[in-house]
């Protein structure tokens, strides 16, 4: 079964600084996709990045970058001039195929002014 | 914009009483999912539905049914709530195609059971 870890349970960052958010998961399968969602508190969940398994280009969004290594299975987030408005619950999450997505158990990143 | 709503933010229901949780969704998607959100677990997925009148069950089914009589409507019913289904519940959407398959989630439904 495909397994999605995040090892770091909290982060912290300073206003305008960089922090990365790290993500491994297990899989047998070639073709998959790969998101990071955020949820911050109280609001709903909303995806930030994804990327196509197939791909070898890193995917941005605005202040947004993935590092996909798909040979070592990790695929970090990194948030770049961190922005008060980050501060949340961010969840890595793997797809393959019609499947339901398999969630990390997320890391709650905090941003310090 | 893909809309998915819930019927409520909050909801308070005493053990063994009968509880509905609505989800809609507007985008014609064909997958719904409920998840409940707890502390230090993540989401943990409870059941999912690939069409109209199917079901398949998740990691953790049970306590919980579920129903979807139209397209764009999936509901969670737990039977006879207990103290321990008292969570975070969020209902999210998508289309078949992987390749488009990102998940869009409702805004949840914090439930206590006392």
């Amino acid at each position: 079964a495909q397994t999605v870890t995040q090892s770091q349970p909290e982060m912290s960052v300073q206003e305008a600084e960089t922090v990365t958010l790290s993500c491994t998961y297990d899989t047998s399968e070639s073709d998959y996709y790969l998101f990071w969602y955020k949820q911050p508190p109280s609001r709903q969940m909303i995806l930030v990045i994804r990327q196509e398994a197939y791909k070898q280009q890193n995917a941005t969004e605005n202040r947004f970058s993935v590092n996909f290594q798909k040979a070592a299975k990790s695929f970090s987030l990194k948030i770049s001039d961190s922005q008060l408005g980050d501060a949340a619950m961010y969840f890595c999450a793997y797809r393959s195929g019609n499947t339901p997505l398999v969630f990390g158990k997320g890391t709650r990143l905090s941003v310090i002014a | 914009d893909v809309k998915v709503t819930q019927s409520s933010r909050y909801l308070v229901k005493r053990t063994g009483e009968k509880v509905f949780l609505e989800c809609v969704q507007d985008m014609d998607h064909e997958n719904m999912f409920w998840y409940r959100q707890d502390p230090g677990l993540g989401l943990r997925l409870i059941y999912f539905s690939y069409d109209v009148k199917m079901k398949e069950k998740g990691d953790i089914p049970e306590g919980y049914s579920v129903s979807r009589e139209k397209k764009e409507r999936f509901s969670l019913i737990l039977e006879s709530a207990s103290t321990n289904q008292t969570s975070m519940y969020l209902c999210a959407s998508s289309l078949h195609e992987a390749g488009r398959g990102e998940q869009y989630f409702g805004p949840g439904t914090r439930l206590t059971v006392t």
